[in-house]
């Protein structure tokens, strides 16, 4: 059974467009996060949501939205994308409740977008 | 500076030999992660520790609070230990965000 999964694992498309990326998880985790993994494979938090409330949101162009219709989805929607955003976006969740102690979070597979 | 540091970057290791990759952070936190990112692009939770010592299998993860350090140690190295090994901090406080070192490249030689 997948954990924490994400559509579509790959996506190319043009400067200018609107894309998005989902991400649902079955683990019945309070907090789902995206991430940026660059191509030096440096990774940094996007966005974290903690029962549907947004709880981190970083410097971020706000061209990024997160959405989370429920607990079990954070969906991010990317507009008019730039040649920079070209990137892995990496989905994640845990049981961590904010302010609350630490434990592991599980990742997606990922989602290579390449802008042309 | 990055507030999470990472060594060695690169590490070419034979099999069988113990493996040592060390993270060192400069702000306060709640708990220290460890992660394992194999070349297909997945990344899994390996550790996550906030004092002491953890063991699973051949992976030992330590942390020393006092001296903001923790240690990934891979005992009897195989090539399917050849991955990105990243450390990551929550940091202390309300959110739970992590900061993530810039990880290392292991690859084990058989």
């Amino acid at each position: 059974d997948t954990a924490v999964s994400q559509t579509p694992k790959y996506l190319v498309t043009q400067m200018g467009n609107d894309k998005s990326i989902k991400c649902e998880q079955n683990l019945g985790h309070d907090t789902m996060y995206w991430y940026k993994q660059d191509s030096k494979k440096f990774l940094k938090i996007m966005f974290s949501y903690n029962n549907k409330e947004l709880i981190i949101n970083e410097t971020v162009p706000n061209r990024f939205s997160p959405k989370s219709p429920d607990k079990a989805h954070l969906n991010l929607h990317i507009n008019s994308l730039e040649l920079g955003d070209s990137a892995v976006y990496f989905c994640a969740s845990s049981p961590t409740k904010r302010g609350g102690p630490s434990y592991e979070q599980y990742f997606g597979p990922g989602t290579r977008l390449t802008v042309t | 500076k990055n507030e999470v540091e990472q060594s060695p970057q690169n590490l070419t290791a034979q099999e069988g030999e113990f493996i040592t990759i060390n993270c060192s952070y400069s702000v306060g936190i709640s708990a220290l992660h460890w992660l394992q990112q194999h070349p297909g692009g997945g990344i899994v939770s390996l550790f996550m520790l906030s004092s002491g010592k953890k063991k699973h299998g051949r992976l030992i993860a330590t942390i020393n609070i006092q001296e903001k350090h923790s240690s990934l140690h891979i005992t009897a190295s195989h090539p399917r230990d050849s991955a990105v090994y990243i450390c990551a901090v929550r940091l202390y406080g309300a959110t739970n965000k992590l900061i993530f070192g810039t990880g290392t490249l292991l690859a084990v030689q058989p």
